[in-house]
């Protein structure tokens, strides 16, 4: 079975700090990989997506940067925080083409807090 | 096959009237969402819904989880109602999980 998991469960970190979120998929391989973005108020943003190790595409410019250095590994960074950063990051995955209406399994989130 | 059926694929309003979208399923689902999808594809959400029915200006929606299907209602549609129209089953599988429906376009005119 497929598993996704995501770290840290919750940050709080401030302005202008360094930010790296990370998202690991076991059992499923070379899966497509999303960042999600959901702002208070339920606007789920997708910021990035990935379809294989190396290769991402930025949705939405936020400020923020992603990685996919291995298979199963997805991450999300910055050097330097801003406020509007805030909200709760989704890390997702898909088996099928990244184009097409499927179905997306979520981790558990990651709830951070810019101060 | 899909566990999600979405109708209309598409939808052709004038503005002041109203329809409705509507989403099969073909197994039980926890909850369902409704999207809108906005010019730079983020999906803005519309309702959740576990159960029942809920209402927000000209949008109403309603979820039945035991008869398995939901509809959204547009009514007195505005010309900034037309876009894409989403709705997503939440289901548990291993954790959440989202299934999306083919979505509905929906174009209002004067």
């Amino acid at each position: 079975a497929q598993t996704i998991h995501q770290w840290p469960v919750a940050e709080i970190k401030a302005v202008g700090s360094p930010l790296s979120l990370g998202c690991t998929i076991k059992g499923k391989s070379s899966p497509n990989l999303y960042w999600y973005w959901q702002a208070t108020g339920g606007t789920l943003q997708q910021l990035f997506y990935s379809i294989t190790v190396g290769q991402v595409e930025s949705v939405v410019q936020l400020n923020l940067s992603a990685s996919r250095p291995k298979d199963d590994q997805f991450i999300l960074s910055t050097e330097k925080l801003l406020l509007s950063h805030s909200g709760f990051y989704l890390c997702a995955w898909s088996p099928l083409g990244v184009r097409s209406q499927n179905t997306l399994y979520f981790g558990a989130g990651t709830r951070l807090s810019v101060l | 096959g899909d566990q999600v059926e979405q109708s209309p694929s598409a939808l052709s309003l004038h503005e002041g009237t109203g329809s409705a979208l509507r989403c099969n399923f073909t197994t039980t689902m926890r909850a369902v969402q409704w999207f809108r999808k906005n010019s730079r594809g983020s999906l803005i959400n519309l309702f959740y819904l576990a159960s029942g029915t809920k209402e927000n200006g000209r949008l109403k929606s309603a979820f039945d989880s035991k008869e398995r299907y939901s509809t959204l209602h547009i009514r007195d549609a505005q010309l900034e109602d037309s876009g894409t129209y989403f709705c997503a089953a939440e289901v548990y599988q291993g954790g959440r999980a989202l299934i999306f429906g083919t979505g509905t376009t929906v174009s209002v005119s004067p």
